[in-house]
């Protein structure tokens, strides 16, 4: 059965940086790529970025550029996405999952598993 | 990049209503669409991709159409676990967008 367990909530100021993390499980970790996304309350989805399992490369969202790095820890195959500079509007849900492509050209991936989720509260 | 709106934002509705949801996007993506269910309080469920193939484990009732700019989500009945908000998010270039969601609620 594959899951995504992601760590637990985080509270934090404004300034600050979080790292949550994501730990595949029910398949070969390289074998898939991770994406990570944003869910503010009461509000919709917005992609963060994605990294490749397997070679470590990136791809970050326009918005998130310079703020946030996606690593990967393949001793414990576990993913991280780590947020600088939180502001208050960084309060959110962050979300990472599975993602595949629709087909094998495909750079651009949808997500078929995914984490519980990890509250990130940002406030003074 | 691309935006998707989807219409209507809300719908009410009652079990065993055959409710079809739209999602259009601002210029083509071919079939490159997918959709997502998520229920209060919960990660998001993929329930279709390429616009019209059911992902593995999802009721028959669920079906998608479209190609260009416009595509429906459509369930043929509607039961009470599908009283959820649904998404639709492009995959054709980069970045990848999703839409603004319709929240189906109980009549």
């Amino acid at each position: 059965q594959i899951q995504l367990v992601q760590s637990g909530p985080e509270m934090k100021k404004p300034g600050a940086s979080v790292r949550v993390s994501c730990r595949p499980l029910g398949y070969t970790f390289t074998n898939f790529g991770i994406g990570w996304l944003r869910q503010a309350p009461g509000r919709g989805l917005e992609w963060v970025g994605w990294i490749s399992a397997y070679s470590g490369d990136t791809h970050y969202a326009p918005q998130f550029q310079g703020r946030v790095t996606l690593t990967t820890d393949p001793s414990t195959s576990t993913v991280n996405m780590e947020l600088n500079n939180l502001k208050s509007d960084d309060t959110a849900v962050f979300y990472c999952a599975r993602r595949l492509r629709a087909e094998p050209s495909a750079t651009v991936y949808y997500f078929d598993h995914w984490g519980q989720g990890t509250l990130v509260t940002v406030s003074s | 990049d691309i935006q998707l709106t989807q219409s209507p934002s809300f719908l009410s509705a009652s079990v065993g209503d055959r409710v079809t949801i739209t999602c259009r996007a601002s210029q083509g993506i071919s079939n490159y669409l997918v959709w997502y269910q998520q229920q209060p309080g919960k990660a998001p469920k993929l329930l279709i991709y390429s616009a019209s193939t059911l992902e593995s484990g999802v009721p028959s009732r669920f079906s998608g159409s479209g190609s260009g700019t416009d595509f429906t989500l459509t369930i043929s009945s509607l039961q009470p676990e599908d009283f959820a908000t649904y998404y639709c998010q492009h995959i054709y270039n980069f970045p990848p967008t999703f839409g603004g969601g319709t929240k189906v609620e109980i009549k």
